[in-house]
Formats: C-alpha cells, structure tokens, sequence
C-alpha cells in the first residue's frame, strides 16, 4: 500500500513570496489534514478535510494561508506571503475517517523562508 | 496551546537498556496515541490507548493510561540504536459529532548508544 505522499520535499524562499505545498494520501482515505511543525514542537493541526469538506481549519491563519482539496482526493497548501516565522515542516496527514483513527503521515515539506 | 507535556525532553541510554517517557494533559480525553518521528521523516504511529483501558501492549512498547491523573507513559524494553528518534504523545479530543482532533506534544528525545 503506498503511504502519503508530499512534494516539495524541501524549498526556500524569500519573505514575502508565494508558496505551494502538494500532498496524496492513502487511497480511500477520506480524512486529510495538514500540520505545522516547528523545530523542536510538535506538530500542529492547520486544517482538516473530510473529503472535500473542511471539518476544522480553526488554527490556520486564513489571511496568509489557504488550502484546497477540491476533488476529495489530493489537497494544495498555499502560503502567500510568506514569513520569516513560517519556516517549519508541513506534514499532511490521512486516516480512514476522523474517528479514533490511527493517522498516517507523509514525509513532510521543509520550508525555510529567508 | 499543546494538550500533552512529555517528559523527559530527551533521554539518552545504553542499548539493552528500557527507555520510559511519559506524557501529561489537562482535559478530559477519548484516546491517547504514541507517534514516533526519526529524523527528518514524518510521524509514525505506535500504538494506541482508549480511555477506559489502563494498559497495552505492543511488542516492546508498553503504554499506561492514568486518567485520574491525566497521564500516560511508554515504555520500550530492551532498546535498541535504530530506536532513537523523537516520540510524542498526542490526544484525541472529541471536536464535533464524530470528528476528533489530535493535539500533539513537544516530544522526547530518545537517543540509544551502541
């Protein structure tokens, strides 16, 4: 069975430009979410599907970042613009529903923003 | 704000050795999961422990729950090198019908010598 799949796996940007993060997950996994992780924290829920709907996006910074997951399937992270304190991993995430369910977790996308 | 507090923030032990972490949080719980994370990968799931159990086993992984007194603690018997990574312990929070929200802590550091 193939696992989450993220890409970029790593990008570097400049303060105040645009980026995308993409994520697949496990096929018929209908619950997606997307995490922040800070060097040395844990990760951090920023938003959460349940197939093309947002369940919980109660943590996410809305005037700076926005995602998507239009068909229920794959899903975008988008930032835009981009701060220095914005440098972290982006995991995405996916579980068969959002009950009790064990989550499995993509390698992450590195970002640092200079 | 992180729900669960793991303790300690890194530990360092002679292979052969067991390995205990253990994690704190404030609220009321459905179900409390231990994730590993080696170095720049994403998060893997051990195991998990619902409320109304006291303890599980997994292989070499033990988890206690005390929901008296809002804790849990992993053990890992006769570690081995390729255990070393970062473990977190995350909560399952009920968020709304049947959704339920992880909140993860800052992790442990475990590192095991040869």
């Amino acid at each position: 069975e193939a696992g989450v799949a993220q890409s970029p796996r790593y990008k570097i940007i400049e303060k105040r430009q645009s980026v995308a993060f993409w994520c697949n997950p496990i096929s018929g996994h209908a619950t997606l979410y997307w995490y922040q992780q800070i060097l040395g924290q844990g990760p951090k829920l920023l938003i959460q599907f349940q197939n093309n709907g947002v369940v919980d996006d109660s943590q996410l910074p809305k005037d700076r970042f926005s995602a998507e997951r239009l068909k229920g399937v794959d899903s975008t992270l988008k930032i835009q613009p981009a701060k220095l304190e914005d440098s972290a991993v982006y995991l995405c995430a996916s579980s068969f529903t959002s009950s009790y369910n064990t989550q499995y977790f993509g390698p992450g996308t590195r970002l640092t923003v200079l | 704000s992180q729900q669960g507090e793991e303790d300690p923030q890194a530990l360092s032990i002679q292979e052969g050795e067991n390995a205990t972490m253990n994690c704190s949080y404030k609220t009321s719980i459905n179900n409390l999961q231990w994730y590993r994370q080696n170095s720049g990968r994403g998060l893997v799931h051990l195991i998990l422990i619902r409320s109304n159990e006291r303890e599980k086993h997994s292989g070499r992984l033990r988890v206690t729950l005390d929901t008296s007194k809002k804790s849990s603690s992993l053990l890992i018997t006769a570690s081995r090198a390729a255990d070393t990574a970062s473990y977190f312990c995350a909560t399952a929070l009920n968020s709304g019908g049947s959704n339920y929200k992880l909140t993860f802590g800052k992790g442990t550091l475990l590192t095991v010598n040869p």
